[in-house]
């Protein structure tokens, strides 16, 4: 069965500082995996995607995700934090013969000037 | 990206009534559209993915008959919520899923329908 894990509920960081929101997933075959990020009140907006390729994925907003097959790990990073960051964060994975997404429980992120 | 459209963004409404919720994808054709509802910090739950043109497959504990989901186009889905309790009460998000020529990969989100029955 798929499943994705967001081991922190909530990241602390200071503006300017670089972050990382963590995501682990388990999937039977290679793996779609997704970061999306949601404000309050919002929808989900999509950040980036691994699909296959270049292990690093570049996505919006200055946003990258580094996929480690070995680990079953697909965090997101940014090198320099904006308070405007600050919202939820989601990672998701798909199974490559499509259906469902399966999501994370979301991780809080803060940015603090 | 793609664009997807949610409206109303809000409604109130009293107990035993229907609302019904309209998702458009804008700027392409979504052969795939998810029903979501999410609990304030929580993620998602998934209830129900449609084809257009076909019956939408619910999810495990998800009653059909007080959620019915309408695939009609390519471009708009609707979620019926009937006789609506306070406990339906929540944010309704719904998202889309297009063909290979949209990177139909991904799926692209509506900004969600706060839902308050009274």
């Amino acid at each position: 069965a798929q499943s994705v894990a967001q081991p922190e509920d909530q990241v602390n960081v200071a503006e300017g500082n670089p972050l990382t929101v963590k995501c682990t997933y388990s999937v039977s075959g290679n793996p779609y995996l997704f970061w999306y990020v949601q404000y309050p009140n919002r929808g989900l907006q999509f950040l980036l995607k691994y699909i296959t390729g270049d292990n690093l994925v570049k996505g919006s907003y200055g946003f990258e995700a580094e996929f480690n097959k070995s680990q079953t790990s697909f965090h997101l990073k940014k090198p320099s934090a904006l308070v405007s960051d600050s919202a939820l964060y989601f990672c998701a994975v798909r199974a490559p013969a499509g259906g469902k997404l399966i999501f994370g429980q979301g991780t809080e992120l803060s940015v603090k000037p | 990206g793609a664009v997807v459209s949610q409206h109303p963004s809000w409604v109130i409404c009293k107990s035993g009534t229907s609302v019904k919720i309209e998702c458009r994808s804008l700027d392409f054709q979504a052969t795939t559209m998810f029903w979501y509802r999410q609990f304030p910090k929580q993620s998602l739950m998934l209830m129900a993915t449609s084809n257009e043109g076909s019956k939408a497959t619910y999810e495990q504990g998800v009653e059909k008959d007080k959620f019915l989901i309408n695939h009609a186009s390519l471009t708009l889905s609707t979620l019926t919520v009937t006789s609506a309790h306070p406990e339906d009460s929540s944010f309704y998000i719904c998202s889309a899923r297009g063909g290979t020529s949209r990177g139909g990969d991904t799926q692209y989100f509506g900004p969600g329908t706060r839902l308050t029955v009274l």
